[in-house]
């Protein structure tokens, strides 16, 4: 069955330390790409996506995301995260021949940042 | 706010009891996607509907479980007879179309089953 892992479910960083968030995807066709984030009380909102092209995608807040087709993963990082970054973050994976709009999602990360 | 507009954004409801939700998508967007968020878990795809169609309905339970999107008014997700099980976040996300474009998501819906 398709699923995405999301290997960490609490990581808690001090500001200014760098980020990085891992997802991994089972399936092996094309997928579009997408990592979300739920500030507290506030709905899911998009950080980035991936649908071709370069595989390093830069999306708000300074966030970026690497697809690396050949380990099935599409990772998130910041170089220097701030409090206001405090969130719980999706990653979720579109697999193209099961129809465009069916999403998969992680289980999330919460990410608590400490000022 | 023109995002995607979900209410109420707190339930509780007896077990037995019926229990609606509603989403209004984003203006201009005819592709509704309603997901269910159990604790501890992502969220997880249930049913794909356009105007007054039920396009994928495969995440769905069988039973007790129905989903509309009339040509007026808000999409509503229903559960009739609702059990412990059903406690859970339900978000709602729209899209313009159904090929590569991103799905925007409503605050979502918590369920309390008492």
């Amino acid at each position: 069955a398709q699923s995405v892992s999301q290997h960490n479910h609490h990581v808690i960083l001090s500001e200014a330390a760098s980020l990085e968030l891992g997802c991994n995807y089972s399936y092996g066709g094309t997928v579009n790409l997408f990592w979300y984030v739920q500030y507290p009380g506030q709905h899911l909102q998009l950080l980035l996506k991936y649908f071709s092209g370069d595989p390093l995608v830069k999306g708000i807040k300074g966030f970026e995301a690497e697809f690396i087709k050949s380990k099935f993963s599409f990772n998130l990082r910041k170089p220097s995260v701030q409090w206001s970054d405090t969130a719980e973050y999706f990653c979720a994976v579109n697999p193209l021949t099961s129809g465009t709009y069916k999403y998969i999602f992680g289980t999330g990360t919460r990410l608590k940042v400490l000022a | 706010n023109a995002g995607v507009m979900q209410n109420p954004r707190h339930l509780v409801r007896r077990r037995g009891q019926e229990a609606r939700l509603r989403c209004s998508p984003m203006k201009g967007h005819s592709h509704v996607y309603w997901y269910r968020q159990l604790p501890e878990e992502g969220l997880k795809f249930m049913v794909y509907l356009q105007k007054e169609n039920i396009i994928d309905e495969s995440g769905m339970p069988k039973e007790r479980f129905s989903a509309e999107f009339p040509k007026e008014g808000p999409s509503i997700l229903r559960i009739q007879q609702v059990v412990r099980g059903d406690s859970a976040a339900y978000f709602c996300a729209s899209s313009r179309d159904s090929s590569n474009q991103p799905q925007h998501f409503g605050d979502g819906t918590r369920l309390s089953i008492l």
